[in-house]
This record gives C-alpha cells, sequence and structure tokens, in this order.
C-alpha cells in the first residue's frame, strides 16, 4: 500500500458526459501528479499540482482539467467523455515539488470505461 | 524528447530461471532511473531506482545498474517465482530544469509458470 488512495475504483459512463476522478496524497506530500494508462499511448504524464498550484502539464486535453485543493487532495475532471478516453487514471504523489531524484509513489488507479 | 525503450513481451520464464528485462534511454543531462512493476489488477509500486551514473538499485532479488556509457538500465533477477508475474515498467526523469514527469516505458508482461 502506497498510502495514494484514489476514488472511484471503476466507472462505467457514457460519451458526451463529464466525470470526475478523486486522488488523496501521502500524508505530507505536497505533490501531485496525473498519469493516464490506456493500450495504444501506454503510461503518459497529463498534469502535476504543487501545494495548490499547477507546476507542469504534459498530454492533457482541453477538455480535462484539474486542480488540488487546500487539503492537497486533487481531483481530475474529465468532460465531453469519448470512447477514446476509456484507460486507467493514476493519481501519483511525491514529497516536495519533485526535483529529479525524488520518487513518485502511485495510487491504485480508476478504470474508466466510456460506452 | 526524452524516452524510454524496452524490450517488447511477453516473457515467459520458468520458477528459478534467471530474467533480464532490457532498457535503454535517451535524455539530455543526467535522469534518474525508476523500475515499476504492475502486479494484475493493481497500481505502480516502486521497485527500484538510481539517481546517479554507476548506482546499483535493488529490491527483492531485482537489480539494476545505471550504465551511462550504454544509456541503458536493464532489471535482472537471478532466479524468478510464479510471484514474480507482473508488468514492469522502465522510466526516468529528467535531470534538471522543471520538467519532473515520469517518461515510461511500454511495458514488459513477465509470466513465470511453476
Amino acid at each position: 500500500d502506497s498510502g495514494v488512495t484514489q476514488t472511484p475504483k471503476h466507472l462505467i459512463t457514457a460519451t458526451g458526459q463529464r466525470v470526475t476522478l478523486r486522488c488523496s496524497p501521502r500524508s505530507g506530500d505536497l505533490s501531485v501528479y496525473w498519469y493516464q494508462q490506456s493500450l495504444d499511448q501506454g503510461l503518459q504524464f497529463l498534469i502535476q499540482y504543487y501545494n495548490g498550484e499547477e507546476r507542469a502539464k504534459g498530454n492533457i486535453l482541453e477538455r480535462f482539467s484539474a486542480q488540488q485543493f487546500p487539503d492537497l487532495h486533487s481531483e481530475l475532471n474529465l468532460s465531453s467523455l469519448e470512447l477514446g478516453d476509456s484507460a486507467l487514471y493514476f493519481c501519483a504523489s511525491s514529497p516536495s515539488s519533485g526535483g529529479a531524484r525524488e520518487t513518485q509513489y502511485f495510487g491504485p488507479g480508476t478504470r474508466l470505461l466510456v460506452l | 524528447g526524452d524516452s524510454v525503450t524496452q524490450m517488447e513481451g511477453p516473457v515467459t520464464l520458468s520458477e528459478e530461471a534467471f530474467l533480464t528485462i532490457n532498457c535503454t534511454y535517451t535524455a539530455t543531462g543526467y535522469p534518474s532511473l525508476f523500475w515499476y512493476v504492475q502486479y494484475p489488477g493493481e497500481g505502480l509500486q516502486l521497485l527500484l531506482k538510481a539517481t546517479k551514473a554507476d548506482d546499483k538499485g535493488s529490491n527483492k532479488g531485482f537489480e539494476a545498474t545505471y550504465r551511462k556509457e550504454t544509456t541503458s538500465f536493464h532489471l535482472e533477477k537471478g532466479s524468478v517465482q510464479v510471484s514474480d508475474s507482473a508488468v514492469y515498467f522502465c522510466a526516468l526523469k529528467p535531470g534538471g530544469g522543471s520538467n519532473y514527469k515520469l517518461t515510461f516505458g511500454k511495458g514488459t508482461l513477465l509470466t513465470v509458470n511453476p
């Protein structure tokens, strides 16, 4: 158990809908990262937040957005969902701003299925 | 940009066999290198890491050495067990600047038969 929690574990929804994925980082960790794992793209970095502020952006679609709240939990919002958004979404956390040597600890993931 | 190339799987071994999963990378500067493991139905777990050239990471009988001259970080284990069956991911994190994301390889599925 990494100490990172994600809810829900599974999510089934329809095209065009909007969903929110939630992540609670390890106690004391200030950085939260979101990754998407799909069969065709593999594991891809989406976005990083550090202590409430956006720190880095990766291959995140404009239909997706995220935020980190004062209690440090984070939410990833996915809207106007398409079939291709079906994937496993991971949240990870690290103690500080994410230096090169710092380990990221991953949650169990949320499996999203868009029908 | 940064990239990680892993040997294509799947890899199927018998229990107690020797394991090698090759990983090479392309990156500027001095990245940190990681191996993560994903057991069936679970999230990613850090297996081991190395943060500078010639460092050896080790955990649970697995080892990998950071070779800057060959830009490699191959994963090895002397005697695999059925419980090692999982997907293994090699990853790097850039050595400088403000880009702290992990770049992953495509993963290698390992199946160990009794």
